[in-house]
């Protein structure tokens, strides 16, 4: 079984100032992991993964995120909002044979404030 | 590159009637899957498929039927509409074969209102 908590339903930050998603998960494998964006009235757009490889994973539009195995976290950071940045975003779990069945958290929409 | 087309992007339907939400992806992706989007909710998985004449039930499947003739198509038909039904559906694709777990490509959505 696996799940996924985004902690946060909603963040609001100011333009300039960093941003801080929460995400954690729970996988009874090794999990693939990934952030997904959404504008709004749009599909969803992959920011980034990890699969395993590299812990610091860097996305689009400078957006990071770090596996962290012993807090089972993979938190979205960005130094620096930006206007175009406010979106929701969605944690999302792979894990399982085939890794083909994902689990989306519920979202945390971005607020940033001029 | 079209990628993820999903037809119609807006309907109204009323209580008891039927419709069939389009969805083609031209990447040749052997997964596709259907997802209904509410507020709060997340996406919950309505139903998949990994190949042409195979499906599965995802996480929500009551009132919903999908089949998959041809690798590029996977349609899903609502039979007899409720007004639980009323959401954003989306549909999504991504390849499965090699060690790369893969990216989900999404179309941009299908807003269902059942009155």
């Amino acid at each position: 079984a696996q799940s996924v908590t985004q902690l946060d339903s909603h963040v609001s930050v100011s333009e300039g100032t960093p941003v801080l998603l929460r995400c954690n998960y729970s996988s009874s494998y090794s999990p693939s992991l990934f952030w997904y964006v959404q504008h709004p009235n749009k599909g969803l757009q992959l920011l980034l993964k990890y699969t395993s490889a590299a812990t610091l994973v860097k996305g689009i539009n400078g957006f990071e995120a770090e596996f962290k195995k012993s807090e089972t976290s993979f938190h979205l950071t960005k130094p620096s909002a930006h206007m175009s940045d406010a979106a929701e975003y969605f944690c999302v779990v792979a894990s399982g044979a085939g890794s083909y069945q994902l689990t989306f958290g519920k979202g945390t929409k971005l607020s940033v404030i001029p | 590159n079209a990628g993820v087309t999903q037809t119609p992007k807006f309907q109204v339907l009323k209580t008891g009637q039927s419709m069939t939400l389009q969805c083609a992806q031209d990447m040749n992706h052997e997964y596709m899957s259907w997802y209904r989007q509410d507020p709060g909710m997340g996406l919950r998985l309505i139903h998949y498929s990994v190949g042409a004449g195979i499906t599965d039930q995802g996480e929500v499947p009551n009132g919903y039927n999908v089949s998959r003739s041809t690798t590029e198509d996977f349609p899903l038909r609502l039979l007899s509409a409720a007004p639980s039904q009323t959401s954003v559906y989306f549909c999504a694709s991504r390849s499965i074969s090699g060690r790369d777990t893969g990216e989900l490509f999404f179309g941009e959505g299908s807003r269902l209102t059942v009155l």
